[in-house]
């Protein structure tokens, strides 16, 4: 089956500085790659989400790129601030085989300092 | 707004209890997953479903059975609770196979 993971577990950035986390992938059909964030004591929810068709992706300070022959991708958040902090996940959706299934990574806590 | 309910935030039961959590969404989707959220492990996936009366296993159903009957409510039930399933259960639910998944609040299980 598919195998997410991602780095570094933890982070902390300066208010205004970007942050960067990453994630592998084992399985080469997977094709859709969403980025999930959970603030504390609430649910997770969609921040971005890109394609096996597309190389990159941005909405606003937000950005995601994915290089399919490394199998691997990265969010990217620019000038943060502190509402960024939380706990961000990556997935990948996978068909291989009999496994049709969003894996999770095993998240990264995001800091942002004032 | 797409609204995703679990029926309890915290519940506290006794090794060997049978546990039923439930789950109901409002949109009329057709897929529902119950996901267990653990420290440094992620969201892992213990069942899904595609359709009513349909399910199929994650990665990690043993000690699990899910249950829908009705196209809006997905039920995870613990057969016998055990106390390494103390964690915070998740559900979601998604329109298509690849769309986006909403949460529930979640419900914190604690097995004594």
């Amino acid at each position: 089956g598919e195998n997410v993971e991602q780095h570094p577990s933890t982070l902390s950035v300066q208010e205004g500085d970007s942050a960067v986390i990453k994630c592998t992938y084992s399985d080469s059909a997977s094709n859709y790659f969403p980025w999930y964030k959970q603030e504390l004591g609430k649910r997770p929810q969609l921040i971005i989400d890109i394609r096996s068709n597309v190389g990159e992706k941005k909405d606003q300070r937000i950005a995601v790129t994915l290089n399919k022959t490394a199998k691997h991708f990265s969010l990217h958040i620019t000038e943060t601030q502190p509402e960024d902090s939380a706990v961000y996940f990556c997935a990948a959706y996978s068909f291989s085989g009999s496994a049709r299934q969003l894996t999770f990574g095993s998240g990264t806590q995001l800091t942002v300092l004032p | 707004d797409v609204k995703v309910t679990q029926s309890s935030r915290y519940l506290v039961k006794r090794t060997g209890e049978k546990v039923f959590l439930e789950c109901v969404q409002d949109m009329d989707h057709e897929n529902m997953f119950w996901y267990r959220q653990d420290p440094g492990l992620g969201l892992r996936l213990i069942y899904f479903s595609y359709d009513v009366k349909m399910k199929e296993k994650g990665d990690i159903p043993e000690g699990y059975s899910v249950s829908r009957e009705k196209k809006e409510r997905f039920s995870l039930i613990l057969e016998s609770a055990s106390t390494n399933q103390t964690s915070m259960y998740l559900c979601a639910s998604s329109k298509g196979i690849q769309e986006t998944q909403y949460f529930g609040p979640g419900t914190r299980l604690l097995v004594l």
